[in-house]
């Protein structure tokens, strides 16, 4: 089955820096990549997501790219504020599947 | 719309307890999710349904079940609690299946001594 590897666990930047959160997959038939993001005591909450037809995705400070050959996928955020701060996950998953796949998480901190 | 909503927030439970966690969307999703959350090891799919009438088994169901009687009702149902189940269980539900967002609840943290 599909197995999704997320680097760093825990990620610290300066505010106004950029941030930068990479995954890889194992199954080259997955086609969906979305990422959440996660504050302190709530559930996470989709903020970009990405399909294997598309090689980069932009919203604001927020882009995600995405490499099929390579089986990864990574996050970027831009000029980084203190409301990013939070956990974030990747996850991948198949048409074929009702199911989809997390990584473990990064924690993102932004220094003052 | 409330979106996803889960009961209760908190739980301490004694080992060899019982209790059911409610869970419930009002989006008129077919699909539903429960996952536990254990510290810096993410989101493990206990189980799904793809409709009223349907469940099946994610990657760690040992110790859970489900029921899915309505559309917009997914309760999980620990019998014998024990410590290894003390996690955060978080509730999702969509409208298109895996490749669909994913919409989750707050979160119910319960802890098994």
């Amino acid at each position: 089955g599909e197995n999704v590897e997320q680097h760093p666990s825990t990620l610290s930047v300066q505010e106004g820096d950029s941030a930068v959160i990479k995954c890889t997959y194992s199954d080259s038939a997955s086609n969906y990549f979305p990422w959440y993001k996660q504050e302190l005591g709530k559930g996470p909450q989709l903020i970009i997501d990405i399909r294997s037809n598309v090689g980069e995705k932009k919203d604001q400070r927020i882009a995600v790219t995405l490499n099929k050959t390579a089986k990864h996928f990574s996050l970027h955020i831009t000029e980084t504020q203190p409301e990013d701060s939070a956990v974030y996950f990747c996850a991948a998953s198949v048409n074929r599947d009702d199911k989809i796949i997390f990584g473990k998480g990064t924690r993102l901190h932004i220094l003052p | 719309n409330a979106g996803v909503t889960q009961t209760p927030k908190f739980r301490i439970l004694k080992i060899g307890q019982s209790m059911t966690l409610q869970c419930t969307q009002d989006m008129n999703h077919n699909y539903m999710y429960w996952y536990r959350q254990d510290p810096g090891m993410g989101l493990k799919l206990i189980y799904y349904s793809v409709g009223a009438g349907i469940t099946d088994k994610g990657e760690v169901p040992n110790g859970y079940n489900v029921s899915r009687s309505t559309t917009e009702d997914f309760p999980l149902r620990l019998e014998l609690a024990a410590p290894s189940q003390t996690s955060v269980y978080f509730c999702a539900s969509n409208l298109g299946g895996s490749t669909d967002t994913q919409y989750f609840g707050p979160g119910t943290r319960l802890t098994v001594l």
